[in-house]
């Protein structure tokens, strides 16, 4: 079965920053996708970034990029200059393939929560 | 502006009543999901549909039960069943994805929040 692992309950960064959150997967599917999602203190999920299992480069969008580590099976995102809107739960979740109910399916872990400190 | 809208934003159920959470979307998405989020928890999957007239359990479905009559549509009852109701619900949609495909960015609605008094 799949699974996604985030250890940190919560991390603290000053503005400005560079921020690592951790995020660990197991899976016996060969192709498999990573997200991380950011949900403020409103509720909603609102979508970062996307890993697939077969890119050979790592994952950037804007400030956010994404450190994979297929052998290590980790997938930790990285934040460059925090500001202070980014304080939020981030959460990393994963797509499955045709051993895990299929890609249409995420799995989430547990959540890290990141405070931006002026 | 597509998007998905959920409601209400607050719900208050007493003991042994259903409630219904409405979902709808105009995305044009085939696929859409409901989950539950408990406090600094993640969310974890209660059903999901691919296809109208059609969907499969999560992994906690017991208590709850759901309908996708139309593509727009995925209103979630929670029933006398579920004895912990009590949690913030979110709708999410998404386009089916091939099965050479692993991304599935799924969107989420601004979520429910129940409270059973």
């Amino acid at each position: 079965a799949q699974k996604i692992t985030q250890t940190q309950p919560g991390m603290f960064v000053q503005e400005k920053e560079a921020v690592t959150l951790d995020c660990t997967y197991d899976t016996s599917d060969p192709s498999y996708g990573l997200f991380w999602y950011k949900q403020p203190s409103s509720g909603e999920m609102i979508f970062l970034i996307y890993q697939g299992s077969y890119d050979q480069q790592n994952a950037t969008e804007g400030r956010y990029s994404l450190n994979f580590q297929k052998a290590r099976k980790s997938a930790n995102l990285v934040i460059s200059a925090s500001q202070l809107g980014d304080s939020a739960m981030y959460f990393c979740a994963m797509s499955g393939g045709m051993f895990s109910g299929g890609y249409n399916k995420l799995i989430f872990g547990a959540g890290t929560r990141l405070a931006v400190h002026p | 502006d597509g998007g998905i809208t959920q409601s209400p934003k607050y719900l208050f159920r007493k003991e042994g009543q259903n409630v219904t959470l409405s979902c709808e979307q105009n995305l044009n998405h085939d696929a859409m999901y409901w989950y539950r989020q408990d406090p600094g928890q993640g969310l974890r999957l209660i059903y999901y549909s691919q296809i109208v007239n059609d969907f499969q359990k999560g992994d906690i479905a017991e208590g709850y039960s759901v309908s996708r009559e139309k593509k727009e549509s995925f209103p979630l009852t929670v029933t006398s069943a579920q004895k912990n109701p009590t949690a913030f619900y979110l709708c999410a949609s998404s386009s089916l994805t091939t099965q050479t495909s692993s991304y599935n960015e799924q969107f989420f609605g601004p979520g429910t929040r129940l409270t059973v008094l």
